[in-house]
C-alpha cells in the first residue's frame, strides 16, 4: 500500500524560501502524477501544483511566479519549493498521488505538515 | 473566494440522507470531471468520489456523486456520526488560468 510522508521546517521566516519533500513508499513514483495541496488556517484546500515522474509540471497559476516543484526517481522523492514566503504562507501542506481516472483525483495523501511562516 | 460554491454547513440526523452541492461554472464542472473528498481535522483528506460519480476500492456505497451540467453534488444516506467532517468538491478548471480548483467546504454535523 502506497504512503506518502512530507518533510521539512516547520519554521520558515519571510521572505526566505519554504522547502518540502515528499517521501514515497509501498510504491514507485514512476507513471503517476504527484501534487501539493495546502490548507491554511480555517481555510479550505488550495491546489499547488503538480509533477508528472517524467518531471512535467503544472502550477496554481497564482502561485506560478514563486513555486518549483522537482522529483528526484532514485529516491522516490518529490519536492517543493515556494521562495518569497509571506505569513499567508502558513499552512499545512499535504503530498498526495493521482488515481487511476479520466479526471484529476488525488487518491492517496500524506498526512500533512504544518509550515509556519513567521519572523 | 472559491470557484465552486459549497454551502458552509449542513445538519442531519443520525440514519438520515444528506445531499451537499457544488455549484460551478462551463470552465470547470461544466466540462470536466469531479472529485470529492473527506477531510477530518488532523488526518489528511480522503477521496470519496472521483469522475463524477465513481467510488475508489473501500468507499461504502452510502457516498454518491452526481453531475449535471455546471453543478455536482455528493449524496450520504445512512448518516454516521463517524461522518461528521469537512466535504470538498473538486475538478479542473480550463480558463485562461487553467489549474485544480477546489470548493470552499462543507461541515456536516451529524446531530
Amino acid at each position: 500500500q502506497v504512503q506518502l510522508q512530507e518533510s521539512g521546517p516547520g519554521l520558515v521566516k519571510p521572505p526566505e524560501t519554504l522547502s518540502l519533500t515528499c517521501t514515497v513508499s509501498g510504491g514507485s513514483i514512476s507513471s503517476h502524477y504527484w501534487s501539493w495541496i495546502r490548507q491554511p488556517p480555517g481555510k479550505g484546500l488550495e491546489w499547488i501544483g503538480y509533477i508528472y515522474y517524467s518531471g512535467i509540471t503544472n502550477y496554481n497559476p497564482s502561485l506560478k511566479s514563486r513555486v518549483t516543484m522537482s522529483v528526484d526517481t532514485s529516491k522516490n522523492q518529490f519536492s517543493l519549493r515556494l521562495t518569497s514566503v509571506t505569513a499567508a504562507d502558513t499552512a499545512v501542506y499535504y503530498c498526495a498521488r493521482d488515481t487511476a481516472a479520466a479526471g484529476f483525483a488525488w487518491g492517496v495523501w500524506g498526512r500533512g505538515t504544518t509550515v509556519t511562516v513567521s519572523s | 473566494q472559491s470557484v465552486l460554491t459549497q454551502p458552509p454547513s449542513v445538519s442531519a440526523a443520525p440514519g438520515q440522507k444528506v445531499t451537499i452541492s457544488c455549484s460551478g461554472s462551463s470552465s470547470n464542472i461544466g466540462n470536466n470531471y469531479v472529485s470529492w473528498y473527506q477531510h477530518l481535522p488532523g488526518t489528511a483528506p480522503k477521496l470519496l468520489i472521483y469522475d463524477n460519480n465513481r467510488r475508489p476500492s473501500g468507499i461504502p456505497d452510502r457516498f454518491s456523486g452526481s453531475k449535471s451540467g455546471t453543478s455536482a453534488t455528493l449524496g450520504i444516506t445512512g448518516l454516521q456520526t463517524g461522518d461528521e467532517a469537512d466535504y470538498y468538491c473538486g475538478t479542473w478548471d480550463s480558463s485562461l488560468s487553467p489549474g485544480q480548483v477546489f470548493g470552499g467546504g462543507t461541515k456536516l454535523t451529524v446531530l
